[in-house]
């Protein structure tokens, strides 16, 4: 089955600095790939995503890249800003049989230092 | 306002009770997914609804039991057959459960036995 590799588990970065998480997967059949940011105390909420026939995504500060070759997958985030200190999750999205399950990475907890 | 809730936020059992987690959505989504959440892992999948009256188990559905009378309903009972209940529970609804659609997920319920 599916195995999603996220790294680093912890990340500190000074503000306006930008950050990096990387996630590798083994699936090649998997094809959609959220990220995720969760809060203290909540539920993750879906930051950006990205399908399998588009090599990279942006959104304002956040930006999502796809290598399917090296099966592996990236969150660039620009400018940091304190808000953004969270947890982050990939997850890679594969067909089994005829349902599309979710497989997280086992998250990244980012510090924006001030 | 359209959203998943979760009730309660916190929950104290003793050990060798059952206890039924509610989880709620007004986003009309067909498909729903109870999660489990330990420190330092990634969100493990426990069931999975893909419409009323249908659920599969996921990966660790092991001492856990689902219901799916209603569309907007999905509550999660820990049996006392689940060694270690202690954990935050995150429900989740997507509008499908193909395709690779977004998840929308609840609050959490943080889940304490002793």
């Amino acid at each position: 089955g599916e195995n999603v590799e996220q790294h680093p588990s912890t990340l500190s970065v000074q503000e306006g600095d930008s950050a990096v998480i990387k996630c590798t997967y083994s699936d090649s059949a998997s094809n959609y790939f959220p990220w995720y940011k969760q809060e203290l105390g909540k539920g993750p909420q879906l930051i950006i995503d990205i399908r399998s026939n588009v090599g990279e995504k942006k959104d304002q500060r956040i930006a999502v890249t796809l290598n399917k070759t090296a099966k592996h997958f990236s969150l660039h985030i620009t400018e940091t800003q304190p808000e953004d200190s969270a947890v982050y999750f990939c997850a890679a999205s594969p067909p089994y049989s005829g349902t599309y399950k979710y497989i997280f990475g086992t998250g990244t907890r980012l510090k924006v230092l001030a | 306002d359209g959203g998943i809730t979760q009730s309660p936020k916190y929950l104290f059992r003793k050990e060798g009770q059952n206890v039924t987690l509610s989880c709620e959505q007004n986003l009309n989504h067909d498909a729903m997914y109870w999660y489990r959440q330990d420190p330092g892992q990634g969100l493990r999948l426990i069931y999975y609804s893909q419409i009323v009256n249908d659920f599969q188990k996921g990966d660790i559905a092991e001492g856990y039991s689902v219901s799916r009378e209603k569309k907007e309903s999905f509550p999660l009972t820990v049996t006392s057959a689940q060694k270690n209940p202690t954990a935050f529970y995150l429900c989740a609804s997507s509008m499908d459960s193909g395709g690779g659609y977004e998840q929308y997920f609840g609050p959490g319920t943080r889940l304490t036995v002793t």
